[in-house]
């Protein structure tokens, strides 16, 4: 079966960092997608990695290992508008979107 | 932002009624779905359209039916709503077979 895990709720502080894993099992590779999610809003596209390694956009960063199966979205400098929900998926061989069950991040001042 | 909007935004309804929900956009996007959101479930892919009458089944797609007769319309149908479809259902377009998804602001449907 196909799996996508990530942590169910991470707490951290304002100004501090904040590393968001999620670890996939799919039938096929064809991209890792992180998007954000602000509670009752909907997903917006934050990152997309198919190579391995880091892509940088900003305060946000998003790694992937794919020999691991393996990603991680990096918050820097976190901000109270940072509080959401954050989603991994990954689009299968047959380019369709497996997502995770989500993280959300609570911000504390 | 993407040109996409979904309506009703909230429907209560009773157990056993049809019901559709509609999502029209304005970006002449090619790709549309239909998911639905539940707590400690990842969004879940309910039918999706690759055009105008071309439609496909994604993974929970039982009890629910679509119809594309427009590029910028896509509706659901619940042919009888049961209380295991109560759920924030979400549309979403891509212009291309990427992923990268533009979604509408979702539609709250409680089934009673």
């Amino acid at each position: 079966g196909q799996n996508i895990d990530q942590p169910t709720e991470m707490t951290a502080t304002e100004g501090a960092i904040v590393q968001i894993n999620c670890t996939y099992q799919t039938s096929g590779f064809n991209g890792l997608f992180w998007y954000q999610q602000h509670a009752g809003e909907a997903p917006t596209f934050l990152s997309y990695n198919v190579l391995d390694g880091l892509e940088e956009k900003g305060r946000f960063s998003s790694f992937l290992s794919r020999s691991k199966g393996y990603s991680y979205l990096l918050l820097k400098e976190l901000q109270m508008k940072d509080s959401a929900s954050y989603l991994c998926a990954v689009m299968d061989s047959n380019y369709q979107l497996i997502w995770g069950a989500g993280t959300k991040l609570i911000i504390k001042p | 932002d993407a040109g996409i909007t979904q309506s009703p935004r909230h429907k209560v309804t009773e157990t056993g009624t049809p019901v559709t929900l509609r999502c029209h956009q304005t970006e002449n996007h090619r790709y549309m779905y239909w998911y639905r959101q539940d707590p400690g479930h990842g969004l879940r892919l309910i039918h999706y359209s690759y055009g105008v009458k071309d439609t496909d089944k994604g993974e929970v797609s039982d009890g629910y039916s679509v119809s594309r007769s427009k590029t910028e319309d896509f509706l659901l149908t619940l042919e009888s709503a049961t209380s295991s479809q109560t759920s924030v259902y979400f549309c979403a377009i891509s212009d291309r077979d990427t992923g990268e998804l533009f979604f509408g602001e979702g539609s709250r449907l409680t089934v009673l």
